[in-house]
């Protein structure tokens, strides 16, 4: 089975606090995305790649940043959190063509 | 950008019932997916299909993409269906998806 694995399923952080979100897949997937969930707000992505050192702002990229240095692995970093920022975050991997959307189980981050 | 709106956004089912969830989507998509939340906020990939009919056991899933919705069928319903569909339709390199705002389906025995 295809497996994204995140690194935390529960998380609580600081404000102003560098927080790091790992994620990896192990199906060799070219595409990897990091979404928020929010309550009422649905699914809103961050940022995606496409490629090893590749990244893209999705909808809502202020506040975060990534890194993709290797092919199986993407970190959603946040550079200084805020309290704004608690919510749940979901990672996904697809292949190029988007067929085989995986999501991983999800980080409840919550900033105090 | 492509907006993307799911109906009904609650649904209360008696076990075995049948139902029929709907997706409409404001632009041509290269890429429709459904998607199952389960209450502990797991989500699982039901069907790609940007195009055509699918099944998959009690589920199946047709898209009509010039008229742009997509339906979600299912059927003898169980209460381990209970939890949030979602569609999510691609249109540009990297396959990115927009979400719809789910809709909450509670099946009760």
């Amino acid at each position: 089975d295809v497996k994204v694995t995140q690194s935390s399923r529960y998380l609580v952080k600081r404000t102003g606090e560098k927080v790091f979100l790992e994620c990896v897949q192990d199906m060799d997937h070219e595409n990897m995305f990091w979404y928020r969930q929010d309550p009422g707000l649905g699914l809103r992505l961050i940022y995606f790649s496409y490629d090893v050192k590749m990244k893209e702002k999705g909808d809502i990229p202020e506040g975060y940043s990534v890194s993709r240095e290797k092919k199986e692995r993407f970190s959603l970093i946040l550079e200084s959190a805020s309290t704004n920022q608690t919510s749940m975050y979901l990672c996904a991997s697809s292949h190029d063509s988007g067929y085989g959307y995986t999501f991983g189980s999800g980080t409840r981050l919550t900033v105090v | 950008g492509i907006q993307v709106e799911q109906s009904p956004p609650d649904l209360i089912l008696q076990e075995g019932a049948n139902s029929t969830l709907r997706c409409n989507f404001s632009d041509s998509v290269n890429n429709l997916q459904w998607f199952h939340q389960n209450p502990w906020g797991q989500l699982i990939n039901l069907f790609y299909i940007p195009s055509g009919t699918k099944q998959n056991g009690r589920l199946s899933a047709t898209t009509v993409a010039t008229e742009r919705y997509s339906l979600l069928y299912i059927s003898s319903s169980q209460t381990t269906d209970s939890g949030v569909y979602f569609c999510a339709v691609g249109s540009e390199y990297g396959n990115k998806l927009v979400f719809g705002a789910g809709t909450i389906l509670r099946v009760k025995s």
